[in-house]
């Protein structure tokens, strides 16, 4: 059973501060990551995807791929209260086959 | 580009009911969804289509039935409707691997159908 595992929180921090959320996932042969953002009652947006081992920034966001610990992470810098949403992580094994987490709750508050 | 739109927005049926939810993309994707989520869950894949006439089962399939006669249209049908189906059903689109790098999976989600089976 392949699963990709998150903390389901919530993780709370102060306005400004960075936020951490973190994602592991079981199949070694997996090659794409990606962070979606869903606010409560909507659907979900995509807010990045990461293929390399490495960091990769996007705005005050950095997702974070260590593919030999089979681990994905989302640095929020500066916190923001409309950053409050629950944080979905997904993970692409090969062609239609993408497996979501249960995502992470993150409150900001203000 | 309205991107991928769901009708209806709100369903309540009755136990043992049939409905069609419809979903519509206008990106040209190849790959089309159905997911369903329960509350406090993630997605879970119901079924998938990687092109018109093609489909095939997710990981919950049972109770369900899609169809793909053209590239834009996806219609998920709940036959004789179970209060297990209450839920949040969303519909995505994809590029997929002809979308090259960094496209592919990619997933663009509609506003989602909120079923409520009693």
């Amino acid at each position: 059973q392949k699963e990709v595992e998150q903390n389901s929180g919530p993780l709370s921090v102060p306005e400004g501060a960075i936020a951490s959320l973190n994602c592991t996932y079981s199949d070694r042969g997996s090659q794409s990551f990606f962070w979606y953002r869903q606010y409560s009652g909507k659907s979900p947006e995509l807010i990045m995807f990461i293929y390399s081992n490495g960091d990769k920034e996007d705005g005050r966001f950095t997702a974070q791929l260590n593919k030999a610990s089979q681990y994905v992470s989302l640095l929020i810098r500066d916190s923001q209260p409309s950053d409050s949403a629950t944080y979905l992580c997904a993970v692409n094994t090969g062609g239609f086959k993408t497996i979501f987490g249960a995502g992470t709750r993150l409150f900001v508050k203000a | 580009n309205a991107g991928v739109t769901q009708t209806p927005k709100f369903r309540i049926l009755k136990i043992g009911q049939s409905m069609t939810l419809q979903c519509t993309q206008d990106m040209n994707h190849n790959y089309m969804y159905w997911y369903r989520q329960d509350p406090g869950m993630g997605l879970k894949l119901i079924y998938y289509s990687v092109g018109a006439g093609i489909t095939d089962k997710g990981e919950v399939p049972n109770g369900y039935n899609v169809s793909r006669s053209t590239t834009e249209d996806f219609p998920l049908r709940l036959e004789l409707a179970a209060p297990s189906q209450t839920s949040v059903y969303f519909c995505a689109s994809s590029y997929g691997p002809s979308g090259g790098a960094g496209l592919t999976d990619t997933q663009y989600f509609g506003p989602g159908t909120r079923l409520t089976v009693l």
